[in-house]
C-alpha cells in the first residue's frame, strides 16, 4: 500500500463549481500535509500546507485535515479552467526529513 | 530570479551509457532533493542531501548516485543507463530540514530522460 492514496481521475467539474480532492495517509505519525499543483509539462509548485486538525483557507483553496481518519482534502471554489492541472497530496515522514508523494488527481475543469 | 536550474533538460541515451543532471540552487537552501516522476506512478524520491556534505537514500536509489558539491549544488549520475530509467527528473530544494517548513519545495524545470 503507497502511503499516500488519491484517485487519479480525471475529476470533471463546471467552471464556477466546487472541486474536491481527496487523500489518505497511512502513516499515522505524519503530522504535516502539503498540497502541489502541476500543470502539464511543468514542475509542481506549492499551493498550500496544514499541520492542524480542521480548514485552512487561502483565497479560493481551503485544504482539510482530519487525522483521526487520516484524511486530507483541497477545496477549490469558483473553479476555473485554469485550475486545470494534476494536484499532488504529499506528507512528511517522522522528522520532517522526506516528503512522500501520491501519485496525484487530474482536475478538468470545464468552461 | 533564478531559484533552482537543472541542465539538461532533454537527453537521449543508448543503454550502458553514463551521464550526470546538474542542478543548482540560488536561494540559500540547506537541502536539496532528486526526484522521478513516471505516470501513474507520482513522484518518487531518489537521493537527497539534508546538509552540505550529507547524502541518503530515497525510495528508488537503485542504479544511480549523487553528489553534494557544495551548498548551491547537487548532481544526480547514472553509471550505466538502462531503459526502466526513462523518466522525467526533478530536483528540488527547501529550507528547515527536520523542522515543519521543509514540506515546501521548490522545483527545478525537469530533465526529460529517454534510455533507449
Amino acid at each position: 500500500q503507497k502511503e499516500v492514496e488519491q484517485n487519479s481521475g480525471p475529476l470533471s467539474v463546471p467552471e464556477g463549481a466546487i472541486a474536491s480532492l481527496n487523500c489518505t495517509y497511512s502513516d499515522r505519525g505524519s503530522q504535516s500535509f502539503f498540497w502541489y499543483r502541476q500543470y502539464s509539462g511543468k514542475s509542481p509548485e506549492l499551493i498550500m500546507s496544514i499541520y492542524s486538525n480542521g480548514d485552512k483557507e487561502d483565497g479560493r483553496f481551503t485544504a482539510q485535515l482530519n487525522k483521526a481518519s487520516q484524511y486530507v482534502s483541497l477545496l477549490i471554489r469558483d473553479s476555473q479552467p485554469s485550475d486545470s492541472a494534476t494536484y499532488l497530496c504529499a506528507d512528511h515522514n517522522t522528522g520532517f526529513q522526506k516528503l512522500v508523494f501520491g501519485t496525484g488527481t487530474r482536475l478538468l475543469v470545464s468552461p | 530570479n533564478a531559484g533552482v536550474t537543472q541542465t539538461p533538460k532533454f537527453q537521449v541515451l543508448k543503454t550502458g551509457q553514463s551521464m550526470t543532471l546538474q542542478c543548482a540552487q540560488d536561494m540559500n537552501h540547506n537541502s536539496m532533493y532528486w526526484y522521478r516522476q513516471d505516470p501513474g506512478m507520482g513522484l518518487r524520491l531518489i537521493y537527497y542531501s539534508a546538509s552540505e556534505g550529507t547524502t541518503d537514500k530515497g525510495e528508488v536509489p537503485n542504479g544511480y548516485n549523487v553528489s553534494r558539491l557544495n551548498k548551491r549544488e547537487f548532481s544526480l549520475r547514472l553509471e550505466s543507463a538502462a531503459p526502466s530509467q526513462t523518466s522525467v527528473y526533478f530536483c528540488a530544494s527547501t529550507e528547515g530540514f527536520g523542522t515543519w517548513e521543509a514540506g515546501e519545495l521548490f522545483f527545478g524545470e525537469g530533465s526529460r530522460l529517454t534510455v533507449l
